[in-house]
């Protein structure tokens, strides 16, 4: 099974400021076959599902405002956010889709708060 | 627009037996696999496994296998899982999820249900 793992746990950044979260998997999640890294990343704010944001590792979802902006490949991964808004106060989780037969797992989430 | 709306909150005894529904709209139902996803109080998202509501076809996480369950019925365009033998420490809210890609199982997810809290409590 593939692990990913998320750093920082938690995170505290000032308004207008970048976040940066990590994220690792235990195996590479790029196919060679088409050169995508099998790599999402969802936002959760409080009592709600989970958001996509971006997928294929870089690539925003729709309406995903372009503060929000993903990169790394094969087994590391960063979600970048380049300045921070109020409304960003989440929790952050990445997720890789590579495993088959269509397996995936998550990362443990990273909270970001406002410092 | 797409929607998943999934079934109200369920309170369970141990042992016993929950199904959760999760109908969708706004799409061709058979089109996408769906997955199912829960999240204990506080904790982060744990993959249970997926069906494909075209040919009924199933795939369940390790973890899972052998008591959970997942069903379709395309006449009404709903999913739905089934736990058994239900412990306190299954208390959780439980999402559908629907695979983005037409035709396949892969994530990610686009559209998710709003959750449903299964409390299993004696």
């Amino acid at each position: 099974d593939i692990v990913m793992t998320q750093s920082p746990d938690s995170l505290a950044v000032s308004l207008g400021e970048r976040a940066t979260i990590n994220c690792k998997s235990s195996q590479s999640v790029l196919y060679s076959s088409n050169n995508k890294n099998y790599l999402a990343w969802y936002q959760q704010k409080p009592g709600q599902p989970p958001k996509l944001l971006i997928y294929w590792a870089s690539t925003r979802e729709s309406g995903v405002p372009d503060r929000f902006s993903g990169s790394g490949s094969g087994t590391d991964f960063t979600l970048t956010i380049s300045s921070l808004q109020a409304e960003d106060v989440a929790v952050y989780y990445c997720q890789q889709y590579y495993s088959t037969p269509s397996m995936c797992s998550f990362g443990q989430g990273t909270k970001l708060e406002i410092k | 627009q797409v929607q998943l709306v999934q079934s109200g909150a369920e309170v369970k005894k141990p042992g016993a037996s929950v199904k959760v529904s999760c109908k969708a709209s706004g799409y061709t139902f058979t089109g996408y696999y769906m997955h199912w996803v829960r999240q204990a109080p506080g904790q982060g998202l744990e993959w249970m496994g997926w069906i494909n509501p075209n040919s009924g076809g199933t795939n369940y996480a390790q973890k899972f296998q052998g008591w959970v369950t997942m069903t379709r019925d395309t006449s009404i365009s709903t999913a739905y899982m089934e736990l058994s033998r239900l412990r306190s420490d299954d208390t959780a809210v439980y999402y559908c999820a629907r695979a983005f890609a037409h035709g396949s199982g892969r994530g990610p997810y686009d559209y998710w249900g709003q959750g449903t809290l299964v409390t299993v409590s004696s």
